[in-house]
């Protein structure tokens, strides 16, 4: 079983600031991988940013990184240089055996 | 250009009468899968279809059915909606089933509303 916990229910950040979007993790699986998604009000998944359970680095896109740290179980997304634009719900997202579990989600707000 | 297409955006339908929610893909993808998300709550995962062959979650309800005529498009059809079903259905699709790395791609949701 894989389970998902995003402790922050909203956030919010001035513009241009860099913020942090936990995300702790539990799962069964030898072998699985890490997604962040963005939900925009239109409802979209939009994918971010993807993390191998065995990649040795630290995924990035762009302005997107993911701070692995395995022993810990935990994935936060970092974006830098906050944009408002960026306003939207965040996901966390475990894969393993033919299955997608997402976390609570956070609610990113970014203030100009 | 859209990839996994929803129609409709938002739907309204009245208590206990059927409603039928599409879902459209050009990415020739295997696998396509339906998500329930109510509101201020993570997507769940009600059925995924791999190819033809149909698997459904464990506490998925019985009103809740699908069909993927061919490889292009899958339907989910709510026999008899009630107020609790009203909720954001997301499509998605992947390349490939299981696997770590398979990225899942969503359409934009249809926003269900039972009256």
């Amino acid at each position: 079983a894989q389970k998902i916990t995003q402790t922050q229910p909203g956030m919010f950040v001035q513009e241009k600031e860099a913020v942090t979007l936990d995300c702790t993790y539990d799962t069964s699986d030898p072998s699985y991988g890490l997604f962040w998604y963005k939900q925009p009000s239109s409802g979209e998944m939009i994918f971010l940013i993807y993390q191998g359970s065995y990649d040795q680095q630290n995924a990035t896109e762009g302005r997107y990184s993911l701070n692995f740290q395995k022993a810990r179980k935990s994935a936060n997304l970092v974006i830098s240089a906050s944009q408002l634009g960026d306003s939207a719900m965040y996901f966390c997202a475990s894969q393993g055996a033919q299955k997608l579990v997402f976390g609570q989600g956070t609610r990113l707000t970014i203030n100009p | 250009d859209a990839m996994v297409i929803q129609n409709p955006r938002y739907q309204v339908t009245q208590f206990g009468k059927p409603v039928t929610l599409s879902c459209s893909q050009t990415l020739n993808h295997n696998v396509m899968y339906w998500y329930q998300q109510k509101s201020s709550q993570a997507p769940k995962l009600l059925f995924h279809y791999y190819d033809k062959d149909f698997n459904n979650e464990a506490d998925t309800p019985d009103n809740f059915q699908s069909r993927r005529p061919n490889t292009s498009f899958c339907f989910l059809d709510i026999r008899s909606p009630g107020l609790g079903d009203a909720a954001m259905y997301l499509c998605a699709t992947s390349r490939d089933i299981a696997g770590e790395n398979e990225k899942l791609f969503f359409g934009s949701g249809t926003q269900l509303s039972v009256l």
